[in-house]
């Protein structure tokens, strides 16, 4: 069946440092890919999206890599910051739906 | 910068009881969203509303659930009797035409049934 999935449930990285999350994917018929942040207490926020006719996507200090042959997303976060502390979802949309299948989630924590 | 709004922030309710939650999609968009997020879960899919008509629903999305554009701003989601599984936090979302695939989310509905 579908299913979208996190291999690191916690990160934790030093401030300054880049962050790595992962995600698998297991359904081919997904064609477009977003990364949410969510704070405590708030709802998911878009971060950045990628297509599947795409394999690199740069954002302001994110960047969304897109591996189909392993179906694996990465979202790579360039020098760390306290405010990056959140869960990182991935959600994945099924070409000709428009609804989303999250991911389990990692924790984030940035250590000062 | 324009966001959804949703109302109440929280809600305790009994078991049984009717509920409507709230949202205010951005003003704009076209295409609405409702979201669940049972606690430790994942974000699951709920149903999407376009031109006042269900898009798509999930299988979660049953005979007790309903949406509704009750003007041109309001966005809600009734669960007519509640059940105690049906605790979670509630994420209303929007997009517009020209990008529909990127949805934004409001703050959530924390629904506690009793």
């Amino acid at each position: 069946g579908e299913s979208v999935g996190l291999h690191l449930p916690t990160l934790s990285v030093q401030e300054g440092d880049n962050s790595i999350i992962n995600c698998a994917y297991s359904n081919s018929a997904s064609d477009y890919f977003i990364w949410y942040k969510q704070e405590s207490g708030k709802g998911p926020q878009f971060i950045i999206d990628i297509r599947s006719n795409m394999d690199k996507r740069q954002g302001q200090r994110v960047t969304v890599l897109l591996n189909k042959t392993v179906k694996h997303l990465s979202l790579q976060i360039a020098a760390t910051q306290p405010g990056d502390s959140a869960v990182y979802f991935c959600a994945e949309r099924t070409s000709g739906t428009y609804k989303y299948i999250f991911g389990t989630g990692t924790r984030l924590k940035v250590l000062a | 910068e324009p966001e959804v709004t949703q109302t109440p922030s929280h809600q305790v309710t009994q078991m049984g009881q009717e509920v409507i939650l709230r949202c205010v999609p951005i003003s704009n968009h076209l295409y609405f969203y409702w979201y669940r997020q049972i606690l430790g879960q994942k974000v699951e899919f709920l149903v999407s509303f376009y031109n006042n008509e269900i898009s798509e629903k999930s299988e979660i999305f049953d005979d007790q659930f309903s949406v509704e554009r009750p003007d041109g701003s309001n966005f809600t989601l009734k669960i007519r009797s509640t059940k105690l599984e049906d605790s979670a936090m509630y994420f209303c979302a929007s997009s517009d035409g020209l990008l529909r695939e990127t949805q934004y989310f409001g703050p959530g509905t924390r629904l506690l049934v009793l």
